[in-house]
C-alpha cells in the first residue's frame, strides 16, 4: 500500500520565480494538508483541503496556494520566491480530523526547494 | 492560542540509556496528542498518540502518558537504541483542522 508520495523530491528555483509542488495522499485518506519545515524547526501548517476546497489557513501570505482534485491529491503553488521560502514542504494526509477514526498524519518525504 | 513546548536538545545518550524527552502544551478544551519522529532526510513518522487524560500511548519501546493536570505528554523508553537516532516533534490537535507540532528534539545514541 503506497503511502504519500510527493514530488519532486528536490527543487531549486530563482527568486521571483513561481513552483508547483505535488501530492498523492495515502490510499483511504481524504484530507491533504501542507507544511513548510525550516531547517532546524518544526513543521508550520500552510493549509488543509478536503472535499476540493481549503477549510483552513495557517500565517502564511497569498503568495501560497493550492488545490485539490477529485482522486484528493493536491498542489501547493507558491509564486514570487523569495529566499525565505527555501525550507522542506510536507504534505500529510488523513482521514478528516473530525471524524472518529481520525489516527494523526500520515506524511511524505517532502520536498525540498532551495531558492537561489 | 494553541501552542507545545519541548526540551531543547540535541539530547545525547550511550546506548541502552534512559529516555526522556520532555513536552507541555496549551490549548482550550481538550487536545489529542502526539509524538512524531523523523528519521534523517525523510518525512514524518506518527510514532504514538494519546486521545484523553490518562491515556497512555505506547510503540516500539517508547511511551507517553497524557497529563492533563501538569499539561504534559513526555516521551519515554527505557533502553534506547543507535537506530533511535532521530528528531522527535511532539504535536497537539483540537478536534479543529491543523494539528501544532513542537520546534522539535533531536536525539543521538551512541554505540
Amino acid at each position: 500500500d503506497a503511502g504519500v508520495t510527493q514530488s519532486p523530491t528536490h527543487l531549486i528555483k530563482t527568486r521571483g520565480q513561481q513552483v508547483t509542488l505535488r501530492c498523492s495522499p495515502k490510499s483511504g485518506h481524504d484530507t491533504v494538508s501542507w507544511y513548510q519545515q525550516a531547517l532546524g524547526q518544526g513543521p508550520q501548517f500552510i493549509f488543509q483541503y478536503y472535499e476540493e476546497e481549503e477549510r483552513q489557513r495557517g500565517n502564511f501570505p497569498d503568495r501560497f496556494s493550492g488545490h485539490q482534485f477529485p482522486n484528493y491529491s493536491s498542489e501547493l503553488n507558491v509564486n514570487a520566491l523569495l529566499l525565505g521560502d527555501s525550507a522542506l514542504y510536507l504534505c500529510a494526509s488523513s482521514s478528516t480530523p473530525q471524524s472518529s477514526n481520525y489516527n494523526g498524519y500520515t506524511f511524505g518525504s517532502g520536498t525540498r526547494l532551495t531558492v537561489v | 492560542g494553541n501552542s507545545v513546548t519541548q526540551m531543547e536538545g540535541p539530547v545525547t545518550l550511550s546506548e541502552e540509556a534512559f529516555l526522556t524527552i520532555n513536552c507541555t502544551y496549551t490549548a482550550t478544551g481538550y487536545p489529542s496528542l502526539f509524538w512524531y519522529v523523523q528519521y534523517p532526510g525523510e518525512g514524518l513518522q506518527l510514532l504514538l498518540k494519546a486521545t484523553k487524560a490518562d491515556d497512555k500511548g505506547s510503540n516500539k519501546g517508547f511511551e507517553a502518558t497524557y497529563r492533563k493536570e501538569t499539561t504534559s505528554f513526555h516521551l519515554e523508553k527505557g533502553s534506547v537504541q543507535v537506530s533511535d537516532s532521530a528528531v522527535y516533534f511532539c504535536a497537539l490537535n483540537t478536534g479543529g483542522f491543523k494539528t501544532i507540532f513542537g520546534a522539535g528534539t533531536r536525539l543521538f545514541v551512541k554505540a
